[in-house]
Order: structure tokens, then C-alpha cells, then sequence
């Protein structure tokens, strides 16, 4: 079956780029939304955005103007980049498939989930 | 931005027990809601989309129901593995955005 799997930095310094990329294996990128999702230690989950696999892509609002969501058909993977970060962006973030309704109509949730990499903001 | 608000924010059961969770959207969104379980140090679990379809190998004991702007997540016959973190997610329009999430304790 599909597994994602999130690799990058465990520690970026304040103001740098946070760059993580998620390799999915057992299946194909393609056909299918693909999304980024954070959660800071002790709270709740928070949506950063999507692709679809044509390259499309959602963003959300209050993380726009730093974030760049990625797609590389040819390696099966798709990364996420974050730019000049603070302590705020201290998270686990998670990369996650998205269902969809057929040919990238209508996504409906996050089906499949990776296990998720600890980014620290840290001078 | 639609906002999603959860309650109660947690709750005491115990196994055996019926407990239900309930989801407000700030506005309509019909019936796009997913539900996710999440125990600490994993990643969410999918569970219902659409409000109330099951997602493939959830056991029936979790119902989903609701439309509109309100939603509920009921769990019945409360298993030891069900002690867990509930969040709603909204999927009516972007940004998508969770529920504070559910608690489930054991009293």
C-alpha cells in the first residue's frame, strides 16, 4: 500500500528556509492531490496546503506569502518550502494524500498520512 | 476562512460507553466534513469523509452524521484504542481548516 515518508532538517535557524520533501512509495504521485499539514507541540492541527500532482496548488492564506508547495513526478515525491521562519513555525509536520472524487474533482480528505518529522526554529 | 469549533474539547469515558463529539462550522458546508483520530506521538487517522461514510477499515461502531453547519462523531461500545484525539476538517473550500479537537479520556 502507499506510504509517505517526510525527510528534511530537524533544527532550521530563525529567518532561513525550512525545506522537507515527502517520498511516496507502493504507488504512483500521480492522479491524486497531495498535502502538507503542521501541528506545534500541545495544539492542534493545522492545513498548509496542497498540490495536485500536474502541479496545481492551494496555499493557506496565513502562510502564503512564505510557503511553496513542490511536485516531482519523475522521483514519486513532493516538498514543501518555508521561508524565513520563526519560532511559531516549531512543528511536526506531516505530508498526507488527498482523496478526491475523480480526476482531481472535489478532494475530500487526507487518506493516508506519513509519520510525521519534528521541525525545530532554533538559533 | 471557515472557522470549525469543537466541543467538548474533552471528555471522560469508559470502555463500553457511548460518547459523542460535536462539530460547528462558521458557515454552510453542506456535508463536506472528514473526521480523524489521533493518538499522541501518530499521525491522524482517517475516518469519515462526507460527514458520515465510512472510511475503508474503520469498525462501524463510529457514526457520522450531520449537514449544513452542524456535525456529530459518535462512538459507541468505546474501545480501549479509541482513547484518543478527535478533529474535524472541513473540505467545503480553502484554506481547509480542523477543529481544535476532541479529547477522549478515560474516566
Amino acid at each position: 500500500q502507499v506510504q509517505l515518508q517526510e525527510s528534511g532538517p530537524g533544527l532550521v535557524k530563525p529567518s532561513e528556509t525550512l525545506s522537507l520533501t515527502c517520498i511516496v512509495s507502493g504507488g504512483s504521485i500521480n492522479n491524486y492531490y497531495w498535502g502538507w499539514i503542521r501541528q506545534p507541540p500541545g495544539k492542534g492541527l493545522e492545513w498548509i496546503g496542497n498540490i495536485y500532482y500536474s502541479g496545481g496548488t492551494n496555499y493557506n492564506p496565513s502562510l502564503k506569502s512564505r510557503v511553496t508547495i513542490s511536485v516531482d513526478t519523475s522521483k514519486n515525491q513532493f516538498s514543501l518550502r518555508l521561508n524565513s521562519v520563526t519560532a511559531a513555525d516549531t512543528a511536526v509536520y506531516y505530508c498526507a494524500r488527498i482523496r478526491d472524487y475523480g480526476s482531481g474533482s472535489y478532494p475530500y480528505g487526507m487518506d493516508v498520512w506519513g509519520q510525521g518529522t519534528t521541525v525545530t526554529v532554533s538559533s | 476562512e471557515i472557522q470549525m469549533t469543537q466541543s467538548p474539547s474533552s471528555v471522560s469515558a469508559s470502555v463500553g460507553d457511548r460518547v459523542t463529539i460535536t462539530c460547528r462550522a462558521s458557515q454552510g458546508i453542506i456535508n463536506w466534513l472528514a473526521w480523524y483520530q489521533q493518538t499522541p506521538g501518530k499521525a491522524p487517522k482517517f475516518l469519515i469523509y462526507a460527514a458520515s461514510a465510512l472510511q475503508s477499515g474503520v469498525p462501524s461502531r463510529f457514526r457520522g452524521s450531520g449537514s449544513g453547519t452542524d456535525f456529530t462523531l459518535t462512538i459507541s461500545n468505546l474501545q480501549p484504542e479509541d482513547f484518543a484525539t478527535y478533529y474535524c476538517q472541513q473540505a467545503h473550500s480553502f484554506p481547509w481548516t480542523f477543529g481544535q479537537g476532541t479529547k477522549v479520556e478515560v474516566k
